[in-house]
């Protein structure tokens, strides 16, 4: 069965821009969590998708968004790019809710904003 | 508010040695988490402890949930070199996320 695919996995950005990451969850999963991680923070909870719906937001400015397809995969959206945005996105996929059950990791969109 | 806290940060140990990463949160969680994270990889998870009390083993790890489901532990035991990596935990508060904890950075000395 493939695992979580994210796309792409590495960006260079400009600050002000904005940027758009993907992520396709394993086959027949229903929830879709984003996570911001960097050497600093570790790993902080952006937002989490199921079935179309966000149902959790993590603290994070506006500029952060996101959305689920019907087909359950995951776009998160970053606009007005910040120095401080540079970090490893990851997206995780479960089977139903997110927490209940293990949550299967992509590999990651390395962006740098310059 | 909901926060897990990790200890210690950071843990160099000889191959052999015993390693323990503690987790602790100030409110009681539905579940926790275990996960691995490899130099340049992904989380990856390890296992999910959800009873007050519960101890559950995988070959050299031992994981463990406190009696009052707020506190939790990962134990390995005569480390070896490919236990490298770092180890998070992961609260489930019953609000349909997780909530990671800081993570202890695993360095082996061979």
């Amino acid at each position: 069965k493939a695992g979580v695919t994210q796309t792409p996995r590495y960006l260079i950005k400009t600050r002000g821009q904005q940027v758009t990451l993907s992520c396709s969850p394993i086959s027949g999963h229903r929830s879709v969590s984003w996570y911001q991680q960097t050497p600093g923070q570790g790993l902080q909870f952006l937002f989490e998708y199921f079935s179309e719906t966000q149902r959790n937001k993590g603290n994070f400015p506006g500029r952060f968004s996101g959305r689920q397809f019907s087909n359950s995969r995951s776009e998160m959206n970053v606009s007005t790019l910040e120095l401080g945005d540079s970090a490893l996105y990851l997206c995780a996929s479960s089977l139903v809710v997110t927490g209940g059950t293990e949550a299967f990791f992509g590999q990651g969109t390395r962006l740098t904003v310059v | 508010g909901q926060q897990v806290m990790q200890i210690p940060q950071y843990q160099h140990v000889q191959e052999g040695e015993d390693f323990t990463t503690y987790c602790n949160s100030s409110t009681t969680l539905s579940n926790i988490q275990w996960y691995k994270q490899r130099p340049g990889g992904h989380p990856v998870f390890l296992i999910q402890l959800v009873k007050s009390g519960e101890v559950k083993k995988q070959k050299r790890l031992t994981f463990q949930f406190g009696e009052a489901k707020k506190n939790s532990s990962l134990h390995i035991t005569a480390t070896q070199t490919t236990d490298v990596g770092t180890y998070f935990c992961a609260g489930n508060f019953g609000n349909e996320k997780l909530t990671f904890g800081t993570g202890t950075r695993l360095t082996i000395i061979p």
